[in-house]
């Protein structure tokens, strides 16, 4: 088993919809966590920490279950430009470092 | 932009060769880490250097190695190329000690022939 597994995807949604990204991860002793966003051809960008307490940027909104060990990711009101894939990361300490991936989801988001 | 910069962009290499990757990290990074994304695949950690030392390695063999210079700035070197190491390296700088997420350079794209 990955330590860090996604849906599978990819997500093929119309502008304007409500997309849910779903990540379950192993090792218990993660300590941060975080959705990266990566364009075709190109480098993931971070997109947005996650916290116990739950967040909110804009249209989009991460959530953390620590007793489930499960992170999502909602997309509101998706728009063309939202079309990427969108990697869920976990890492062992307090400081971002040692990042472990998850193979990612890909998002197209249809006129 | 986040300032991260590697070059070069793209090579092309034959099995057996090696091949040497460079990545100038962030100003006021210290940190700066590997990794190898194949294609379709989310990045594998290969290993980290902070402050010009090894600190944390993933799943790779030994022909895969590194450097941090003074400077911050980092080599990735791979000896005895294979055609599965084709991929793209990234590489991300962060600082140590403190809050921030990691933060990656373009990468560069290696082709194996």
């Amino acid at each position: 088993r990955k330590e860090v597994e996604q849906d599978p995807g990819p997500f093929n949604v119309p502008e304007g919809a409500t997309v849910a990204f779903n990540c379950t991860y192993s090792n218990s002793a993660s300590q941060s966590f975080f959705w990266y966003r990566q364009d075709c051809r190109k480098e993931p960008k971070l997109l947005m920490s996650v916290y116990s307490s739950g967040n909110e940027d804009g249209r989009f909104t991460a959530q953390l279950n620590r007793a489930s060990q499960y992170i999502s990711l909602l997309i509101r009101d998706s728009k063309l430009s939202d079309s990427a894939t969108y990697l869920c990361v976990v890492s062992r300490d307090n400081y971002g470092q040692n990042f472990v991936f998850g193979p990612g989801t890909r998002l197209s988001v249809l006129p | 932009e986040t300032g991260v910069t590697q070059s070069p962009t793209h090579l092309i290499k034959t099995r057996g060769q090696q091949v040497t990757l460079r990545c100038s990290s962030q100003s006021g990074h210290n940190t700066v880490s590997w990794y190898q994304q194949a294609l379709g695949q989310g990045p594998q950690f290969i290993f980290q250097y902070y402050r010009e030392e090894e600190n944390g390695r993933g799943n790779f063999p030994p022909r895969f190695s590194g450097l941090q210079f003074p400077n911050y700035s980092s080599e990735l070197n791979v000896n005895a190329l294979e055609l599965d190491d084709s991929a793209l390296y990234l590489c991300a700088s962060s600082s140590r000690g403190g809050a921030e997420t990691q933060y990656f350079g373009p990468g560069t794209r290696l082709l194996v022939l």
